[in-house]
């Protein structure tokens, strides 16, 4: 079972410039979830979706947007990237509304803005 | 405002010994409390996690112990092996199943052969 796949691994990308992280995961789970993980600082959420459909704003939104059009898509795009935004991004899903569902995450995609 | 503090950052420990890790609350509507363990270049895997309602649970070497009153729990490695070098995540949620995940800043563990 493939689980969470992103793509791409990793992407050097000019400031300015835009960019879409791509996520899918093959287990129907209804949420999904954008962290970013930056060292000393943890993981951090951006964007979640609770059901295809929905989205919400996580604890650091700026500078990105996400759809939910299916169960299993959940892109992420930086529309005009900025320095800051050098991380490693992480999707992630769960089958929210299960009593102690965890998330189950992908292997990142590690971004630099330069 | 971090709601989950970790410590320590970094921790070194011999082959069989017990690393312990920390974790911190301020929010009493907390009601899950899960690890997750990350090797390099992999995402995060849920190791072991803890209700309110018990203040210890064991899952082979690894026990979390829970202590409500001061909203504090913790992480301990029975018989650390150079395999379980890897950073570790605390969390929390709150506001039920349609809660999300609050991570800590993560600890890095070596074990040292």
């Amino acid at each position: 079972t493939a689980g969470i796949t992103q793509a791409p691994t990793s992407q050097i990308l000019a400031a300015g410039r835009s960019m879409t992280l791509r996520c899918t995961q093959d287990m129907r789970h209804n949420a999904m979830y954008w962290y970013r993980q930056d060292l000393g600082l943890g993981l951090r959420l951006i964007h979640y979706s609770n059901t295809a459909g929905t989205t919400g704003k996580g604890e650091v939104p700026d500078g990105y947007s996400v759809s939910r059009a299916n169960t299993d898509d959940f892109p992420l795009t930086l529309a005009s990237a900025v320095p800051s935004q050098t991380s490693v991004y992480f999707c992630a899903s769960s089958a929210r509304g299960a009593a102690n569902s965890p998330l189950h995450f992908g292997n990142g995609t590690r971004l630099t803005v330069t | 405002q971090q709601q989950v503090k970790q410590s320590p950052q970094s921790l070194i420990v011999q082959k069989g010994g017990i690393p312990i890790i920390n974790c911190a609350y301020e929010n009493t509507a907390f009601d899950y409390f899960p690890w997750y363990q990350q090797f390099p270049g992999k995402g995060p895997a849920l190791l072991i996690a803890i209700r309110p309602d018990v203040s210890e649970k064991k899952e082979g070497r690894f026990t979390i112990s829970f202590n409500k009153s001061a909203k504090q729990f913790s992480l301990h490695i029975m018989d650390s092996q150079p395999g379980d070098s890897a950073t570790y995540f605390c969390a929390a949620r709150a506001g039920g199943s349609q809660g999300n995940l609050i991570f800590g800043k993560g600890t890095k563990l070596s074990v040292k052969p």
